[in-house]
């Protein structure tokens, strides 16, 4: 079956714009995850939605990011104002159960001039 | 603060030979554990999970808890060049649902 998708792959934008990022779940998933990873870095938490339940913002960096999940499924990460230090690849995971295996998107690479 | 500690390596063996890697985490309240092999400019994938104290294997790899001592390690056997990449170690800890994520051992699989 399909698995996590994301759009676009790739991203180039100018210092204080806004981009949208988009996260295609695997289908039933009610888990999901983003993530950002810097080069030769690890994986900074960002947000998690689990099913209608509130969402864990407790690893966003600034008020410039802010994510949604629309009807259980798609979910959309928004930073606004980007700076040079926003640019890394961003990756989305879902998963079945919330302590179960997370299966990663292709990332979107975020570069901020 | 929840720590989850992997030395970055990188870690170079033979083709062929046993390759181990280890990761540690603090909080001895933790339930689930998942290696991630992640290839240069690729997404994680998922190697292998386990739950219970002792070994689990799978195929070429296996996993090994020891939840008194707080580790997890991931051996590989017959390691192959392919197998050269980036593993990473997760740990969901105090019942979180949010694993955390060590930084990552650098494997190099050398012919």
């Amino acid at each position: 079956g399909a698995g996590v998708s994301q759009s676009p792959s790739n991203k180039v934008t100018e210092k204080g714009k806004d981009v949208e990022l988009r996260c295609d779940p695997i289908s039933g998933h009610t888990a999901l995850y983003w993530y950002r990873q810097s080069l030769g870095q690890g994986l900074e938490f960002l947000i998690y939605f689990q099913g209608n339940s509130a969402p864990d913002k407790s690893g966003l960096p600034s008020d410039r990011f802010s994510a949604e999940r629309t009807g259980g499924s798609v979910s959309t990460l928004t930073i606004q104002r980007t700076q040079q230090e926003d640019s890394a690849v961003y990756l989305c995971a879902s998963s079945g159960d919330s302590a179960d295996t997370q299966y990663f998107g292709p990332g979107t690479r975020l570069t901020v001039l | 603060q929840k720590e989850v500690e992997q030395n970055s390596g990188p870690l170079s063996v033979p083709e062929g030979a046993i390759a181990s890697l280890n990761c540690t985490y603090s909080d001895r309240v933790s339930q689930s554990f998942f290696w991630y092999r992640q290839y240069s400019g690729k997404s994680p994938e998922l190697i292998m999970s386990i739950y219970s104290n002792g070994d689990k294997e799978d195929g070429r790899f296996t996993a090994q808890l020891n939840k008194a001592s707080q580790y997890v390690s991931l051996l590989i056997r017959d390691s192959q060049p392919s197998d050269s990449a980036t593993y990473l170690c997760a740990v969901n800890q105090g019942g979180s649902y949010i694993p955390t994520f060590g930084r990552g051992t650098s494997l190099i699989v050398h012919p």
